[in-house]
């Protein structure tokens, strides 16, 4: 069971660049999440998807897109990649329990780490 | 808007030694996660708990709710412990989407 599955693990851009993050989960999960990762910061939401079909925008959206292909699939594009996107990225999915929507339990992947240079 | 702060930012300890990380919250939430992070690593799922005491092996975690504040301790400290020890939440009603993580509490075990 690989769980989360992140790729690429590292990729190095010049700005101005376009790449996507792939991120993948079979575990059946409805909800999935891309974090950011900064020193000295706590983990901070760039979009989530709460089911196939939705998505939505976090904390820090900008100069990002995502796209839910599947129930399985969550990718993170980044359309012109600058200098303030150097992080590491993580993606997520866990299983909302409604109908109460309290908080399910995340299973992260191994990270992305990107810099633009 | 919650905020969360852990404390300490960073702990040395011998192994064998008992550990206590805490977390302490601003609003009322419906649940608190407590993450582990190696160096270099992924990031995994210790506990998530909206009352009470968790145990799994030697981690333990409490929530005292009208504190706000929850505490993660390891008994028997091992240097595989060594980690960077991450609490999040979301505020009453919300689920993971509304998450605020602390900046973590990186604990080290020396041999």
């Amino acid at each position: 069971n690989a769980g989360v599955t992140q790729t690429p693990k590292f990729q190095v851009l010049k700005t101005g660049q376009s790449m996507t993050l792939q991120c993948a989960q079979d575990m059946n999960h409805n909800s999935m999440y891309w974090y950011r990762q900064d020193p000295g910061m706590g983990l901070r939401l760039i979009y989530y998807s709460a089911s196939e079909g939705t998505t939505d925008k976090g904390e820090v959206p900008n100069g990002y897109n995502v796209s839910r292909l599947n129930k399985r699939e969550f990718s993170l594009r980044l359309e012109s990649a600058a200098p303030s996107q150097t992080s590491v990225y993580f993606c997520a999915s866990s299983v909302p329990r409604l109908p109460t929507r309290v908080t399910g339990e995340l299973f992260f992947g191994e990270g992305s780490r990107l810099t633009v240079l | 808007k919650n905020e969360v702060e852990q404390s300490p930012q960073n702990l040395t300890a011998q192994e064998g030694e008992f550990i206590t990380i805490n977390c302490s919250y601003s609003v009322g939430i419906s649940a608190l996660h407590w993450l582990q992070q190696h160096p270099g690593g992924g990031i995994v799922s210790l506990f998530m708990l909206s009352s009470g005491k968790k145990k799994h092996g030697r981690l333990i975690a409490t929530i005292n709710i009208q504190e706000k504040h929850s505490s993660l301790h390891i008994t028997a400290s091992h240097p595989r412990d060594s980690a960077v020890y991450i609490c999040a939440t979301p505020p009453h009603n919300f689920g993971n989407e509304k998450l605020t993580f602390g900046t973590g509490t990186r604990l080290t075990i020396i041999p």
